[in-house]
């Protein structure tokens, strides 16, 4: 069955440390995607990437970075952790992009301070 | 562009009644999309529900259906009988048949089905 991990499943920080959140996949998917979920808001795009070593901004990049540094691992890079930040942080992978299901991980809960 | 409109954030609906969650779409391609159900259980990432690729047609899966209905743009997820476990977060979703166009969601509607 298709798998997409995530860790940690929680973290606080503090505001302008550096956080990693990682995802791993065992699907032999191409595209992997990191999005935040709010209250009020649907699931918002932050990177995606379709092949290792690349990645792509989605709709809300500002402030993150992401790293694919095989097809079954992406992270997502918070450089300067801000208050705005906290949410929670869903990961998933699709075999394509638009058409395919997506499978998610589990997803980790930011709070920063 | 494209975008997914759900009205009711949360929804609370007795055992063994109906439950009806509105979606609408809205795009401004020629080409229909692919639509898309998914549900997050609590303490759990999203798995798909059911997805319709062709207008018109209706998917099923768990109890639940939705009709793809091009006139209306609509994705109305329905259930004729709700159970305590169906508590959860139902997120519609468009999608299409290109590897150009990144999948977009709504904003989520909370079941709470009470005992």
């Amino acid at each position: 069955e298709a798998a997409v991990t995530q860790s940690p499943r929680s973290k606080v920080a503090v505001t302008g440390g550096k956080v990693t959140l990682s995802c791993h996949q065992t699907n032999n998917h191409d595209y992997m995607y990191w999005y935040r979920q709010d209250t009020g808001h649907g699931l918002r795009l932050i990177h995606y990437s379709y092949v290792a070593d690349s990645t792509e901004k989605g709709d809300i990049p500002d402030g993150y970075k992401a790293s694919r540094p095989s097809q079954e691992n992406f992270s997502l890079i918070l450089e300067l952790a801000s208050l705005s930040q906290t949410a929670v942080y869903f990961c998933a992978s699709s075999a394509g992009l638009g058409q395919d299901t997506q499978y998610f991980g589990p997803g980790t809960r930011l709070l920063v301070l | 562009g494209d975008s997914v409109t759900q009205t009711e954030g949360q929804v609370t609906v007795s055992e063994s009644k109906s439950l009806i969650i509105n979606c609408t779409y809205s795009t401004t391609s020629i080409a229909y999309p692919n639509l898309f159900w998914y549900v997050r259980y609590p303490g759990e990432g999203l798995q798909l529900l059911l997805k319709v690729i062709t207008a018109g047609q209706k998917g099923s899966s768990r109890g639940f259906e939705a009709t793809y209905n091009k006139e209306t743009t609509s994705f109305h997820l329905q259930k004729a009988s709700v159970q305590e476990s169906d508590s959860a977060v139902y997120y519609c979703a468009l999608g299409r048949s290109s590897n150009t166009d990144k999948v977009v969601f709504g904003t989520g509607t909370r079941l709470q089905v009470s005992p």
